[in-house]
C-alpha cells in the first residue's frame, strides 16, 4: 500500500524548534518530489516547501524561508522538515505529499499537528 | 506573489452540475490541479493537468483551464461530493493554492 506517515508534531513555545518526519512506503521514494503543505485551524491549504527527487533542489514559501529546512534521506525513505524560530502563525496541521513534475500531489499523509504557544 | 482566487462557497442541488472557478493571471498558460478535502481528512487529488482524472476518481469530475480561469465541474453532484475544493498551480518554482471553495449539496 502506498503510504505517507508524518510524525514529530507537538506543542512548542514561540522561538522554539521542531523537526517533522514523513516516512514513505509502498513506492520508490527516490522517484518523487516531496512537499510539505500546512493548514491552520479552520483555514485553507498553504504550500510550505518542496524538494526534488535527489534532494539537490529545494524551494520555500516566503513565510518560512530562512526558518524552515526541507531534506530527505533516501536510505530511510524519509522526508524531514526542520522548523526553527517558530511563531504562533506556524500553528497548523502539516501534511507531506508526493508529486512528480506536472502530475499534482497524488498521495498525502494523515498530517501532524504543530501548536506554537506560550 | 501569484494568487489564485476561488469563491468561498458554492451550493448545488443533488443531481445538478456544480462549477467551481479558480482565477489567476494567465492561469491558462500553466497547468491547474484540483483537490477535494472532506472534514477531518487529508486532501485528495481529483484533477491534474487541467482535465485529467487520477485512477479512482469518478467520471463526473472534470476540469478545464483557459485564459485566466480554471474550472472544476461536477456533473450529477452527489451528497458525498460535499467538501472543500482547492485549486493549485505552479508559480515558477513555488506552489500556490487557491483559498478554497466549500461545496454544499442541498
Amino acid at each position: 500500500e502506498v503510504q505517507l506517515v508524518e510524525s514529530g508534531g507537538g506543542l512548542v513555545q514561540p522561538g522554539g524548534s521542531l523537526r517533522l518526519s514523513c516516512v514513505a512506503s509502498g513506492f520508490t521514494f527516490s522517484y518523487y518530489w516531496m512537499h510539505w503543505v500546512r493548514q491552520a485551524p479552520g483555514k485553507g491549504l498553504v504550500w510550505v516547501s518542496r524538494i526534488n527527487s535527489d534532494g539537490s533542489t529545494t524551494t520555500y514559501a516566503d513565510s518560512v524561508k530562512g526558518r524552515f529546512t526541507i531534506s530527505r534521506d533516501t536510505a530511510k525513505n524519509t522526508l524531514y522538515l526542520q522548523m526553527n524560530s517558530l511563531r504562533a502563525e506556524d500553528t497548523a496541521v502539516y501534511y507531506c505529499a508526493r508529486s512528480q513534475p506536472s502530475d499534482g500531489m497524488d498521495v498525502w499523509g494523515q498530517g501532524t499537528t504543530v501548536s506554537v504557544s506560550s | 506573489s501569484y494568487e489564485l482566487t476561488q469563491p468561498p462557497s458554492v451550493s448545488v442541488s443533488p443531481g445538478q452540475a456544480a462549477s467551481i472557478t479558480c482565477s489567476g493571471d494567465k492561469l491558462g498558460d500553466t497547468y491547474a490541479y484540483w483537490y477535494q478535502q472532506k472534514p477531518g481528512q487529508s486532501p485528495v487529488l481529483v484533477i491534474y493537468q487541467d482535465k485529467k482524472r487520477p485512477s479512482g476518481i469518478p467520471e463526473r469530475f472534470s476540469g478545464s483551464n483557459s485564459g485566466n480561469t480554471a474550472t472544476l465541474t461536477i456533473s450529477g453532484t452527489q451528497a458525498m461530493d460535499e467538501a472543500d475544493y482547492y485549486c493549485q498551480a505552479w508559480d515558477s518554482t513555488t506552489v500556490v493554492f487557491g483559498g478554497g471553495t466549500s461545496l454544499t449539496v442541498l
